[in-house]
């Protein structure tokens, strides 16, 4: 499809377990983010990558979650030792510059045990 | 401060009705963007409506529309003859210092619940 992929859909791990949660944005999109959503919460934003700068950690909550892209494609997002408060809704988003609306994935829900 | 601000958790509103959604924000920055997204029970995140802090005009789509107060740094939403399918959370979100190209997250509000009844 031509919108923004995101997988696995759902993810349920125990806690302490590594997981690793992939978004495709559309093609062409230079930006790129990442949002957490806790239930019946808002959007946290954790992590923005634009083309080939240095990417804008200042979300990221704890040294165990890290991103990574290459380039202006798929993304991968980590999170190690996973605890059960990191379960939630992980939302990808993409934006064909870094300026103007942003497009969403369907999300990953993580559930840590 | 928290930079955007939804102070309804939870709004009911008539179908066919018009209904005001509240949304404060809180910025130093000369230029920014107002978005308004939807997300219904399924999940997705549906981009609504944008308002430019330079945009002399209050934004319109279809039965959505923005009523823009920058002296209030309010953006609010106004659905008109709302629906059944209006259903969801939306929230308010901000983009700031757009010339500088700082402006890359989006900042949301918490979200507010619309319950569109018979």
């Amino acid at each position: 499809g031509a919108g923004v992929s995101q997988s696995p859909s759902n993810k349920v791990t125990e806690k302490g377990k590594d997981v690793e949660l992939r978004c495709d944005p559309i093609s062409g999109h230079t930006a790129l983010y990442w949002y957490r959503q806790r239930l019946g919460q808002g959007l946290e934003f954790l992590i923005y990558f634009q083309g080939n700068s240095a990417p804008d950690k200042s979300g990221l909550p704890s040294d165990r979650f890290s991103a990574e892209r290459t380039g202006e494609s798929v993304s991968t997002l980590t999170i190690q030792r996973t605890q059960q408060e990191d379960s939630a809704v992980y939302l990808c988003a993409s934006s064909p510059r870094w300026v103007g609306e942003l497009f969403f994935g369907e999300g990953s829900r993580l559930t840590v045990l | 401060a928290q930079k955007i601000t939804q102070t309804q958790p939870g709004m009911f509103v008539q179908e066919k009705e018009a209904v005001t959604l509240d949304c404060t924000y809180d910025t130093s920055d000369q230029s920014y963007g107002l978005f308004w997204y939807k997300q219904p029970s399924s999940g997705e995140m549906i981009f609504l409506i944008y308002q430019g802090s330079y945009d002399e005009q209050n934004a319109t789509e279809g039965r959505y529309s923005l009523n823009f107060q920058k002296a209030r740094k309010s953006a609010n939403l106004v659905i008109s003859a709302s629906q059944l399918g209006d259903s969801a959370m939306y929230f308010c979100a901000m983009r700031e210092d757009l010339l500088t190209g700082g402006g890359n997250k989006l900042t949301f509000g918490t979200g507010t619940q619309l319950k569109v009844e018979l």
